[in-house]
């Protein structure tokens, strides 16, 4: 079984600064990584996902993410937000040997708020 | 291409009466499905999924049932809401590689 961890549940940041949103997982097995944004009463959009190869990931939106396998985290950073990337994002792992059953495991999410 | 819908986008319904919330995927077949839950202020709570035609899995004992009529159907009811059934909810299928595509959602309001 898995679990995720998003450490902070609000993180309010001003426009044009950098922001981090923090992601910690647990697994007794090698996992799939992902990033979700959820934009106001609507479904969540995948920004970036981590499968394989290198541990920096690019997503959409300029949004990356990197995993540390020792720290066993997958935190989401941007250099610079606009307020349109005001949103909540979860943070989701899968196990990789579950194939076609595959099920993902949610953080609690972490809404971020980008302030003029 | 593959797509996922998923209606009514709101709801206003009385408490005791039923519920019934659809949702379907086009351009794939035997879709692995999923019915979760945003309660105001919580993370994303797994109600059901589903492997395959009249296959259900239940994550949470609750007031809510699932059914799976049709390969790319999945149906969300309950008899008789509850207040406490009121939330956000979405359905999701294992079509993005490795992850899961979501439907826009359902604002359900039980008053």
């Amino acid at each position: 079984a898995q679990s995720v961890t998003q450490l902070d549940s609000q993180v309010p940041v001003f426009e044009e600064a950098p922001v981090e949103l923090r992601c910690n997982y647990s697994s007794s097995v090698s996992v799939y990584l992902f990033w979700y944004v959820q934009y106001p009463n609507q479904g969540l959009q995948l920004l970036l996902k981590y499968l394989s190869g290198s541990t920096l990931v690019k997503g959409i939106n300029g949004f990356e993410a990197e995993f540390n396998k020792s720290q066993t985290s997958f935190h989401l950073r941007k250099p610079s937000v606009h307020i349109s990337d005001t949103a909540e994002y979860f943070c989701a792992v899968s196990d990789r040997s579950s194939g076609s059953a595959r099920q993902l495991t949610f953080g609690s999410g972490t809404q971020l708020t980008v302030l003029p | 291409s593959q797509t996922i819908h998923q209606w009514p986008a709101t709801l206003v319904q009385p408490v005791g009466s039923p519920l019934s919330l659809e949702c379907t995927v086009e351009g794939t077949s035997n879709p692995n499905l999923y019915w979760y839950r945003q309660a105001a202020g919580r993370g994303l709570q797994l109600l059901f999924y589903s492997v395959g035609i009249g296959q259900i899995s239940s994550e949470v004992p609750q007031n809510l049932s699932a059914s799976r009529p049709q390969d790319r159907q999945f149906i969300l009811s309950s008899k008789k809401l509850l207040l406490s059934d009121s939330g956000f909810y979405l359905c999701a299928w294992a079509g993005d590689p490795y992850g899961y595509t979501f439907g826009s959602g359902t604002r359900l309001t039980v008053v």
